[in-house]
């Protein structure tokens, strides 16, 4: 099935340390959606991106939807040991017409107090 | 608010037999679509119901079906399952068609098929 390049594909990071991952694709995209999964859970929405170009914060978290419309990155500052997870990006193309999303494959990150 | 609910947290099955999964949205979503969650592929659309009606449907054989009922609550049935089937079904639900402002998803039924 069709995926998204997500990078990278893990870190391990010193708790208080910044995180950046970032999702590319070939195609264009009318939404940008960022999600976090932690064990035994389904993915919980962290961020939504509407418009190429849009910064959008939720607490320590900062995603972008890129100007290309092809990407997007999301940032975490200060990280804390429940940071802990697999980050998914998912997009839901223009010429799709079906409404789908399209998920990256995860970031997963691990963090060392 | 009750979040999404999926029924049975865990199940395992025979190469062969059928299973039905169960999935009960947000109160006041009326689109669900189901997504298989595997290591290698990561999360695939299986397919999405709005209003009992199947809107969209992603690359997967015919042995994957699914139904939504008038309340919205909908159901997966994979049928003659195959190792690979193992895997996370996660339903997810959103207000309108399309999710554009993203799916709210329940914590997934584990499927093992030995």
């Amino acid at each position: 099935g069709q995926q998204l390049n997500q990078s990278p594909q893990s870190m391990f990071i010193q708790e208080g340390e910044d995180v950046s991952m970032n999702c590319t694709s070939s195609s264009i995209f009318n939404t940008w959606l960022w999600y976090k999964q932690e064990p035994g859970e389904g993915p919980v929405l962290l961020i939504a991106l509407y418009k190429a170009g849009e910064l959008t914060s939720n607490g320590r978290l900062t995603a972008q939807f890129g100007i290309t419309r092809k990407d997007s990155f999301l940032n975490i500052s200060a990280s804390i040991p429940s940071d802990v997870g697999i980050y998914f990006c998912a997009g839901q193309p223009t010429t799709s017409g079906t409404y789908k999303y399209i998920f990256g494959t995860g970031t997963r990150l691990k963090v060392l107090a | 608010k009750a979040g999404v609910t999926q029924t049975p947290r865990y199940l395992i099955k025979t190469r062969g037999q059928q299973v039905t999964l169960s999935c009960s949205p947000i109160s006041g979503h009326r689109s669900v679509s189901w997504y298989q969650q595997t290591p290698g592929q990561g999360l695939q659309f299986l397919f999405e119901y709005f209003s009992e009606t199947q809107r969209n449907k992603g690359n997967f054989p015919g042995r994957f079906s699914g139904r939504q009922f008038s309340n919205s609550r909908s159901e997966m049935n994979v049928s003659t399952l195959e190792l690979g089937d193992s895997a996370l079904y996660l339903c997810a639900s959103s207000p309108r068609q399309g999710a554009v402002y993203g799916y709210t998803f329940g914590s997934g039924t584990r499927l093992t098929v030995v």
